[in-house]
């Protein structure tokens, strides 16, 4: 079947760098998206990955590997407001979109 | 530009009745979408739309149904409310396909008691 793997939970510190991992297992595969969904809200694009590599946007970056299964999002410099639900989602060959469950990120002062 | 709109934000049904979810989207986008997501679940697609007049089943289609009769509006339908249904709904558009970043309304948060 198709899986979508990450943590359900991190804790980090503010002005701290933290990194969330996600790991898939598709029937083909033709990117990876992350959003950030806010509790309660509804969730917004952060970023999608289509080759290897990693792809900076500000102080979130995203990275792909293909050959292993496995993405990562890169968040520095955290700030409060970054206390979220980070979604990992792969697209399989149909272009259908598999979503993880979600990383709730816990920021402390 | 308001984005993706939906209606209502909350309601409460009694088993057996039924409602329509409103969504409209003002950004002449082709796809459609609507998800439901429980908590510490991922979102699951219920149906979607790839233009006016076409409309297609998601991972959980069972016990609604939808139209697409203008670009811009996507109404989903539950048809005799079940407990199961207790979900939070959000609508999507893209401008293509699944390859694009999708654009949510603010979601319905649906009680079926």
């Amino acid at each position: 079947g198709q899986n979508i793997d990450q943590p359900t939970e991190m804790t980090a510190t503010e002005g701290a760098i933290v990194q969330i991992n996600c790991t898939y297992q598709t029937s083909g595969f033709n990117g990876l998206f992350w959003y950030q969904q806010h509790a309660g809200e509804a969730p917004t694009f952060l970023s999608y990955n289509v080759l290897d590599g990693l792809e900076e946007k500000g102080r979130f970056s995203s990275f792909l590997s293909r050959s292993k299964g496995y993405s990562y999002l890169l968040l520095k410099e955290l700030q409060m407001k970054d206390s979220a639900s980070y979604l990992c989602v792969a697209t399989d060959s149909n272009y259908q979109l598999i979503w993880g469950a979600g990383t709730k990120l816990i920021i402390k002062p | 530009n308001a984005g993706v709109t939906q209606t209502p934000k909350f309601r409460i049904l009694k088993i057996g009745q039924s409602m329509t979810l409103q969504c409209t989207q003002d950004m002449n986008h082709n796809y459609m979408y609507w998800y439901r997501q429980d908590p510490g679940m991922g979102l699951k697609l219920i149906y979607y739309s790839v233009g006016a007049g076409i409309t297609d089943k998601g991972e959980v289609p069972n016990g609604y149904n939808v139209s697409r009769s203008t670009t811009e509006d996507f109404p989903l339908r539950l048809e005799l409310a079940a407990p199961s249904q207790t979900s939070v709904y959000f609508c999507a558009s893209s401008y293509t396909g699944t390859y694009n970043e999708q654009f949510f309304g603010p979601g319905t948060r649906l009680t079926v008691l």
